[in-house]
C-alpha cells in the first residue's frame, strides 16, 4: 500500500521562530494531503489541507505546500508559540481511499 | 450529535477475552474509519465503510479482528481473544464521503494484561 515518510520525528524550537515538516510519497495518484495536529492525550484533529490541484495554501500562521513532481508536501508554522506544541502528523489518499498516516513530529516550542 | 462519540473511553481486559468498541459517528457521514494509535505512533489504518458494507478491511491484523455497520451509522470494532500486542487507543472518524476531511473521536484505550 501506499507509504509517507515524515521528518524530522522531533523538533525544537525558540518561540517565534518559524518550523517546517516534511512529508514524501511515492504514488503520484495520490491527491489529498490534510495535516492533523495531535496534543497529549487527545484526538488528531484537522488543521489544514491541500489538494492536488494547488500548490500552496495558507491560513493565517499554518502554510502547507505540494510539490506533485518531486512526491513532497510541507506543512510552515510561522511566529510560533509554545500553544504550537503537540505531535503533528501528514496524511494522504487518493481521494477515494482511506488516509495513510505518516509517523509524526513532536513538536516543542520552546518559551 | 456534534462530533464522533467512542465507548468506552477506557477498556482494561484480560489477555484472551472478547472485547466490542463502539463508535457512533456524525449524523449523515457515509464513510467510518477504524484507526490504531500505538504510543509514539502514528495511526494505523485498519478498516473502513462506506455505508454499511466494508470497503476495505486491508489493514486488520488478522482474523481476531472484526467490524460491523449494520445500519451505516454506528459501528462495531470486536476483538476476540485479546493478546497483550492489542493493547493501543482505537480511533473511529467518519467523514462526508471518502474525499471530506476526516473528524476524528476520542479513542478508546484498550489495554489488554
Amino acid at each position: 500500500g501506499e507509504n509517507v515518510e515524515q521528518h524530522p520525528s522531533t523538533l525544537s524550537v525558540q518561540e517565534g521562530d518559524s518550523a517546517v515538516i516534511k512529508c514524501t510519497y511515492s504514488d503520484s495518484a495520490s491527491n489529498y494531503f490534510p495535516w492533523y495536529k495531535q496534543e497529549l492525550g487527545k484526538r488528531p484533529q484537522l488543521i489544514i489541507d491541500i489538494r492536488s490541484n494547488v500548490g500552496e495554501k495558507k491560513d493565517q500562521r499554518i502554510a502547507v505546500t505540494l510539490n506533485k513532481t518531486a512526491k513532497h508536501f510541507s506543512l510552515h508554522i510561522t511566529e510560533t508559540q509554545p500553544e504550537d506544541s503537540a505531535v503533528y502528523f501528514c496524511a494522504l489518499s487518493r481521494g477515494n481511499t482511506p488516509l495513510v498516516f505518516g509517523k509524526g513530529t513532536r513538536l516543542s516550542v520552546i518559551a | 450529535g456534534a462530533g464522533v462519540s467512542q465507548t468506552p473511553s477506557n477498556k482494561v481486559t484480560e489477555k484472551g477475552k472478547y472485547v466490542e468498541l463502539r463508535c457512533d459517528p456524525i449524523s449523515g457521514h457515509t464513510a467510518l474509519y477504524w484507526y490504531r494509535q500505538s504510543l509514539g505512533q502514528g495511526p494505523e489504518f485498519l478498516i473502513y465503510f462506506q455505508g454499511t458494507g466494508a470497503a476495505d478491511d486491508s489493514g486488520l491484523p488478522n482474523d481476531r479482528f472484526f467490524a460491523v455497520r449494520p445500519e451505516g451509522s454506528v459501528s462495531t470494532l470486536k476483538i476476540q481473544r485479546t493478546e497483550r500486542g492489542d493493547s493501543a487507543v482505537y480511533l473511529c472518524a467518519s467523514s462526508q464521503g471518502t474525499a471530506g476531511e476526516a473528524f476524528f473521536g476520542q479513542g478508546t484505550r484498550l489495554t489488554v494484561v
